[in-house]
């Protein structure tokens, strides 16, 4: 199978700090991984596209000072929300592409208090 | 941009009854359009479709792709209370094989 993982699944921290989420394809290299975002009731957003060994490319309106993506490896992309606020609340989902197909992970439910 | 519309946003049926959930899109250098059901956590994979008039079938839950009129639908037959759900639909395109979301379609199975 094509399993991706999250961590963590859950994360609760206070305003002004920064929160790491990790994706990992856990058995099977993937070149580009995406990371998403679902607000309550709406659908998922793509925030940015990671592609392993460069840059991230962030879609219209979303800031990439304040999302930090890293692809350092074939089977690790990090999403660090940094100086986080209540509004970045959210539930952040990552995918990882394996031939034409994506493969989701779990989630994780970030609450900024 | 790339958009995808889902319809309709909620649906609300008894068990036993039939739906049928629509998908229009527009997106450039289309590869392949799917279907998707999300209950509390991330989306869990249901159908992928790419080439038109095909139905794709597993189980109660059915679905084709028409390419010339843009649009896909998802049949579910004899509704259960565990389909309640949301249902995603999202069409993969662009160079990047990137995904486009619907709003979704929120399915409620009453008993």
């Amino acid at each position: 199978g094509a399993v991706v993982s999250q961590h963590p699944s859950r994360v609760i921290c206070k305003s002004g700090t920064s929160v790491k989420i990790e994706c990992r394809s856990l058995d099977f290299q993937a070149t580009t991984m995406f990371w998403y975002r679902q607000f309550p009731k709406q659908s998922l957003m793509l925030m940015a596209t990671s592609n392993e060994g460069s840059k991230a490319t962030y879609e219209q309106g979303v800031e990439k000072d304040k999302f930090l993506i890293n692809h350092a490896s074939l089977t690790l992309s990090t999403l660090t929300v940094t100086s986080a606020h209540p509004e970045d609340s959210s539930f952040y989902i990552c995918s990882a592409r394996r031939d034409t197909e994506q493969y989701f992970g779990p989630g994780t439910r970030l609450t900024v208090t | 941009e790339d958009k995808v519309v889902q319809s309709p946003l909620s649906l609300v049926v008894h068990e036993g009854d039939t739906v049928t959930l629509n998908c229009s899109y527009e997106v450039t250098n289309f590869r392949s359009l799917l279907w998707y059901k999300q209950e509390k956590k991330a989306p869990t994979f249901l159908f992928m479709l790419t080439s038109s008039g095909i139905e794709k079938k597993s189980g109660r839950l059915s679905s084709i792709l028409d390419k010339k009129e843009l649009f896909s639908i998802l049949n579910i037959t004899a509704t259960q209370t565990g389909d309640s759900a949301i249902y995603l639909c999202a069409v993969l395109g662009g160079s990047n094989y990137k995904l486009t979301f619907g709003k979704g379609t929120l399915l409620t199975v009453n008993p």
